[in-house]
């Protein structure tokens, strides 16, 4: 159980395009979805925070009108990445928690901005 | 400008050693802290966790050591496995708000047949 998917998995966009990231819980519902930005060699830095039906809050630093999320269901996030560059290229990882304090962390997606 | 990547630090052990991997967490008023694995290409995966009211906890192979009184977290592993090869984050909860995570900055492990 508390089975998190992502997709696409990889992704290569041409630099300025938006790309879409889908986090899905298969098995359960989340009450809060979890997005991560994590570069080669780096620790996950959490990028914001999402609550079914309600705006994300996102962390300092992080653009959120470059990064716009939406929690349409309880098991379904997307985040997309609007305006792409090259430094936006990274492994972007959700995760999905019920009421508990368990995230439970989807596989990753590998985006390329070329 | 350019972000300048990190190198983890590496941790290299022969199989069948015990490993312990140390974690400096930073805020003393998390109260709940947790351990991942993560594989190369893959999300954090799991491995085992402990509120703050604990010092110690055991799993399969693993065992957490928490010492609030230096904001120290550990975990180590026995008999360790050329499998077990991944980085290892140690998480802290924030108390309050929505659950949310701050990872430490990852050991990686090596274990050597």
């Amino acid at each position: 159980g508390a089975v998190v998917s992502q997709h696409p998995s990889r992704v290569i966009c041409k630099s300025g395009t938006s790309v879409k990231i889908e986090c899905r819980s298969l098995d359960f519902q989340a009450t809060t979805m979890f997005w991560y930005r994590q570069f080669p060699k780096q620790s996950l830095m959490l990028m914001a925070t999402s609550n079914e039906g309600s705006k994300a809050t996102y962390e300092q630093g992080v653009e959120k009108d470059k990064f716009l999320i939406n929690h349409a269901s309880l098991t379904l996030s997307t985040l997309t990445v609007t305006s792409a560059h090259p430094e936006d290229s990274s492994f972007y990882i959700c995760s999905a928690s019920t009421r508990s304090y368990e995230q439970y962390f989807g596989p990753g997606t590998r985006l390329t901005v070329t | 400008g350019e972000s300048v990547g990190l190198h983890l630090p590496t941790l290299s052990v022969q199989e069948g050693d015990n490993s312990i991997i140390n974690c400096a967490y930073s805020n003393s008023a998390s109260d709940y802290f947790i351990w991942y694995k993560q594989e190369s290409g893959k999300g954090p995966q799991f491995i085992i966790d402990i509120r703050s009211n604990m010092d110690k906890r055991q799993g399969q192979r693993v065992t957490v050591l928490l010492n609030k009184t230096v904001k120290h977290l550990s975990l180590q592993i026995a008999a360790t496995q050329p499998g077990d090869s991944a980085v290892y984050f140690c998480a802290e909860k924030v108390k309050g708000g929505y659950n949310k995570l701050i990872f430490g900055a990852g050991t990686r492990l090596a274990v050597h047949p």
